[in-house]
C-alpha cells in the first residue's frame, strides 16, 4: 500500500538519451511535486502541481518536462541527458494549503 | 522569497549526548509551515513534524523536541539522549501553499 510511488527506483543511461520517471499517489492528495536531490544531499524543487496544472516551475531546463495525467500522477521526461542531471529525484504529494508532504522512496539516475 | 538556513553541516555526538540542529527561516508571509524530516542511510525522506506559522508551542515527542521561536525566525530540533539509530540527514523545510523549500540538511552522526 505504497503511498507515493516511483518507478524506476534505479536509472542508469547514456548521456544524450531521453528517460522518463513515472511518479503515483494513491493518498487523495491535490498538490504534487519533483525535487532533485545533488550529490551534496541539498534538495531542490523543480515542480509543483495542483490539480494538474503546473505552479512551480523552479528554473529547469526545458528539457526536464513534467506531465500530470491526473491528480494522482506527475511524470518527468527528461529529454537529451547531461552528466549534471545525476542525481536522486524525489516525487512528493500534499494536500493544499498546510499538510507535509509525503515522498516517494527516490529514483536514482546515473547519466554515464 | 523564502529560504531556510541550516548552519550546521555536520554534527557529530557520541551517544546518550543531547543533540540540538538549528533552523532559521526567511519568509514575508504571515501564514506558513515549518517541517523536519529525517533521511536515514536508506535514502527515504521520512517525515517528524509540521508547524504554522500561529503555534508557538513547543513540541516533545518521546526524545524529540521542537522550540519554534517567530521573533528570531528559528525551529530548532533537539534530539535528548540520542542513539545510534538517529544518525542520519534532518531537513527544515518551510512551506507555503504549493512552494516547499528545504534546508541544505544536517548530518547527523552518533556514535556508539
Amino acid at each position: 500500500d505504497t503511498a507515493v510511488s516511483q518507478t524506476p527506483k534505479y536509472l542508469v543511461t547514456q548521456m544524450g538519451n531521453d528517460k522518463s520517471i513515472k511518479c503515483e499517489q494513491n493518498l487523495g492528495h491535490d498538490t504534487m511535486y519533483w525535487y532533485k536531490q545533488d550529490s551534496k544531499k541539498f534538495l531542490k524543487i523543480m515542480f509543483s502541481y495542483n490539480n494538474k496544472e503546473l505552479i512551480i516551475n523552479e528554473t529547469v531546463p526545458n528539457r526536464f518536462s513534467p506531465k500530470s495525467p491526473d491528480k494522482a500522477h506527475l511524470n518527468l521526461h527528461i529529454n537529451s541527458l547531461e552528466l549534471g542531471d545525476s542525481a536522486v529525484y524525489f516525487c512528493a504529494s500534499s494536500h493544499l494549503p498546510n499538510t507535509e508532504a509525503f515522498f516517494g522512496q527516490g529514483t536514482r539516475l546515473t547519466v554515464v | 522569497a523564502q529560504k531556510v538556513t541550516q548552519a550546521q553541516t555536520e554534527i557529530s555526538v557520541v551517544e546518550k549526548e543531547d543533540v540540538t540542529l538549528d533552523c532559521v527561516y526567511e519568509t514575508r508571509d504571515t501564514t506558513y509551515y515549518l517541517f523536519w524530516y529525517k533521511q536515514p542511510p536508506s535514502g527515504e525522506l521520512v517525515f517528524l513534524i509540521r508547524r504554522n506559522s500561529f503555534d508557538e508551542q513547543n513540541e516533545i515527542s518521546g526524545r524529540y523536541s521542537w522550540n519554534f521561536q517567530k521573533s528570531t525566525s528559528s525551529f530548532n530540533f533537539t534530539i535528548t539522549a540520542s542513539q545510534v539509530v538517529d544518525s542520519a540527514v534532518y531537513f527544515c523545510a518551510l512551506r507555503r501553499n504549493n512552494d516547499m523549500r528545504f534546508g541544505a540538511g544536517t548530518r547527523l552522526t552518533v556514535k556508539p
